[in-house]
């Protein structure tokens, strides 16, 4: 079965310092990839995409950028915090080579607190 | 365009009651759209879903959604709630001529469940 985690499930950063968050997917191959934002009493923002191996899209032009160093590997980071990036940061899945299946697989979730 | 308006933020009902929470539409397309489910500090959970078949769709728990195109609506009903039904719910749509990711999120609703 397919499985995804995502970590650190809790981090407090001061502003200006980086940041690394991690995601990984077990049990699927060349799956699409998605990192969304979650701010208190708001819906979903996405924010980056990947259907492949090194293959990155934005939606939203901010302080974040992501990776996807293998294929089942997505990592969203910055070099310097801002207060308002602060917020509940979500991977999610879906099954490669279909769009907008609508049929997500979410992380757990990591909460970034940046004081 | 598409957008979703979740038309109560918040919900609150006796354990054992019927559960409605209420979901409106726009899509410029024949729309796919979802109910999700989130607990509190946990990523998104899909509940059902609905993709142009039968307009009464039948989720997990005891979950169902009825797609009523006239009314551009899709209301989530459980007959009898549960302890465990208190999350946060949010309806969504995707257009399959939309980009990657893009899914729109409507605000969500809170449902509380009194014993």
């Amino acid at each position: 079965s397919q499985t995804i985690h995502q970590w650190p499930a809790t981090l407090v950063q001061p502003v200006g310092s980086p940041l690394s968050l991690e995601c990984t997917v077990e049990g699927t191959s060349n799956p699409n990839l998605y990192w969304y934002r979650q701010a208190a009493g708001r819906g979903l923002q996405l924010l980056f995409y990947s259907v492949g191996i090194g293959q990155i899209s934005s939606e939203v032009p901010q302080n974040l950028s992501a990776s996807r160093p293998q294929d089942r590997q997505f990592i969203l980071s910055s070099k310097k915090l801002l207060l308002s990036d602060s917020g509940f940061y979500l991977c999610a899945w879906e099954t490669g080579h279909r769009r907008n299946t609508g049929e997500l697989f979410f992380g757990e979730g990591s909460r970034l607190t940046v004081l | 365009a598409q957008s979703v308006t979740q038309l109560d933020s918040h919900v609150s009902v006796s354990e054992g009651t019927p559960v409605l929470l209420r979901c409106n539409y726009s899509s410029s397309y024949s729309p796919s759209l979802f109910w999700y489910v989130q607990h509190p500090n946990k990523g998104l959970q899909l509940l059902l879903k609905y993709t142009s078949a039968a307009t009464l769709v039948k989720g997990i728990n005891g979950f169902e959604a009825e797609f009523k195109k006239s009314e551009t609506s899709f209301h989530l009903t459980k007959p009898s709630a549960h302890m465990s039904d208190a999350a946060e719910y949010f309806c969504v749509v995707s257009d399959p001529g939309t980009s990657y990711g893009k899914l729109t999120f409507g605000q969500g609703t809170i449902l509380t469940v009194h014993p």
